[in-house]
């Protein structure tokens, strides 16, 4: 595998389930990222993660959880979800001093019923 | 970070140039210009950054005005898969990107 993988591809999801998505990145980079694409909005960064401390939180509600256990992989956990959580749900990694070089992973279309 | 103005959509034929516009006139000295792009239903990809020298890679070519207030990507020989929004983003010392709306380049056989 090379890149930046995620899986699931798709979720759905009831609004009292508990469900995770995990990436993965294998380009040997220290820094990840969590971002939310809603339809017809712009991307919105939730995480940031470098050297596996969580630098940045972006105001997103404690139903999402992330959790960066090591510098190659990134997991968002869910719980409690509303219809309006329903996204595509990016991460992506970079190396810490080229933070705007991000290479993102294909993403995790979540809907919840 | 400076705020970007790009057009909405755009369509360009196959084999030609692409010329994607960026207005940025409230850019500050030490904000450079990035491009990424993404495919649909795929996430976004960078493309090319630069600062106030223009620049070119294999992918594209990006045109940076001597006042720094905007900027061109400019894909020299578009294809079908190029179609895909093209984001400009403007940074600075800020660690995260802010992604707009970008273009919608369609490519067209």
């Amino acid at each position: 595998e090379t890149g930046v993988t995620q899986t699931p591809r798709h979720l759905v999801m009831g609004m009292t389930n508990k469900k995770s998505l995990k990436c993965e990145q294998h380009l040997g980079h220290n820094a990840m990222y969590w971002y939310k694409q809603s339809a017809k909005k712009p991307l919105e960064l939730m995480f940031v993660y470098s050297l596996e401390e969580r630098v940045e939180n972006n105001s997103v509600p404690s139903r999402f959880s992330p959790e960066c256990p090591n510098s190659s992989h990134l997991f968002l956990h869910l719980h409690t979800l509303q219809p309006e959580d329903s996204a595509l749900y990016l991460c992506a990694s970079s190396q810490e001093r080229l933070v705007t070089e991000q290479y993102f992973g294909p993403g995790t279309r979540l809907t919840v019923t | 970070d400076a705020k970007t103005t790009q057009p909405t959509s755009m369509d360009c034929a196959e084999g030609r140039a692409a010329n994607l516009p960026c207005n940025h006139s409230t850019i500050s000295g030490n904000e450079y210009v990035y491009w990424y792009r993404q495919i649909h239903s795929q996430g976004p990809q960078y493309i090319i950054h630069g600062l106030k020298n223009n620049e070119t890679n294999e992918m594209a070519s990006l045109i940076i005005t001597e006042d720094r207030k905007s900027s061109t990507l400019i894909l020299p020989h578009a294809t079908l898969r190029d179609t895909a929004v093209y984001y400009c983003i403007v940074r600075g010392s800020a660690r995260q990107l802010t992604f707009g709306s970008g273009t919608q380049l369609t490519v067209l056989p």
